[in-house]
């Protein structure tokens, strides 16, 4: 299906500690995710891929968990820092296609 | 080079004005995309090219009229648009088959007065 953004959900947290960003998507027959963060007044930047063959991915301070029973998608953020400030999409792959979801914003507290 | 340039990146058109977008990528990419963006919600697909030759068209009015003219140029020509066609319009670009990262562009904030 098709995202329907009405609101942004804002996910606050203190400089240094660990973020949580979640994500639901809806085809099961998806095989690849990304996880993309938008800075005000610019594109979406790649942060970290997953295919649907795994669970778990790691990159430098990201990592993304990719539960398929329940269609749940997180990207996990280690000290979490200001520039991180932005809001974050995940967004899957099907077939030609990839289609977001409708996105969390993350305000970081120094 | 990583980069998806888009021109211009600010555009106000009248109702009845004619205008275009441009896109450009010299990854290699033959998959290039069109994405309109509201403010607070996430990009919608527009239209999705394969080997410049247009693939998926998201049921857009024809008022918005895409163009690849090589495989590192995209364009999308805009007319008689209306006040609610205005938000940031998104290229992309990625390998084809999907499966791989897609690239975007700045954006180009589109005003429609």
């Amino acid at each position: 299906g098709e995202s329907v953004g009405l609101h942004l959900p804002t996910l606050s947290v203190q400089e240094g500690d660990n973020s949580i960003i979640n994500c639901a998507y809806s085809n099961s027959a998806s095989d690849y995710f990304i996880w993309y963060k938008q800075e005000s007044g610019k594109g979406p930047q790649f942060i970290i891929d997953i295919r649907s063959n795994m669970d778990k991915r790691q990159g430098q301070r990201v990592t993304v968990l990719l539960n398929k029973t329940v269609k749940h998608l997180s990207l996990q953020i280690a000290a979490t820092q200001p520039g991180d400030s932005a809001v974050y999409f995940c967004a899957e792959n099907m077939i030609e296609k990839l289609i977001f979801g409708s996105g969390t914003r993350l305000l970081v507290r120094p | 080079d990583t980069e998806v340039t888009q021109t211009p990146k600010h555009l106000v058109m009248g109702m009845t004005n004619k205008k275009s977008l441009k896109c450009e990528q010299h990854m290699g990419h033959r998959a290039m995309y069109w994405y309109k963006q509201k403010a607070k919600k996430p990009p919608e697909l527009m239209f999705v090219y394969s080997y410049e030759k247009l693939s998926i068209n998201e049921s857009v009015p024809s008022r918005f009229s895409p163009e690849c003219p090589n495989s590192s140029l995209l364009n999308l020509h805009l007319h008689a648009l209306q006040p609610e066609d205005s938000a940031l319009y998104l290229c992309a670009s990625s390998q084809i088959g999907g499966g791989t990262e897609a690239f975007f562009g700045q954006g180009t904030r589109l005003t429609v007065v």
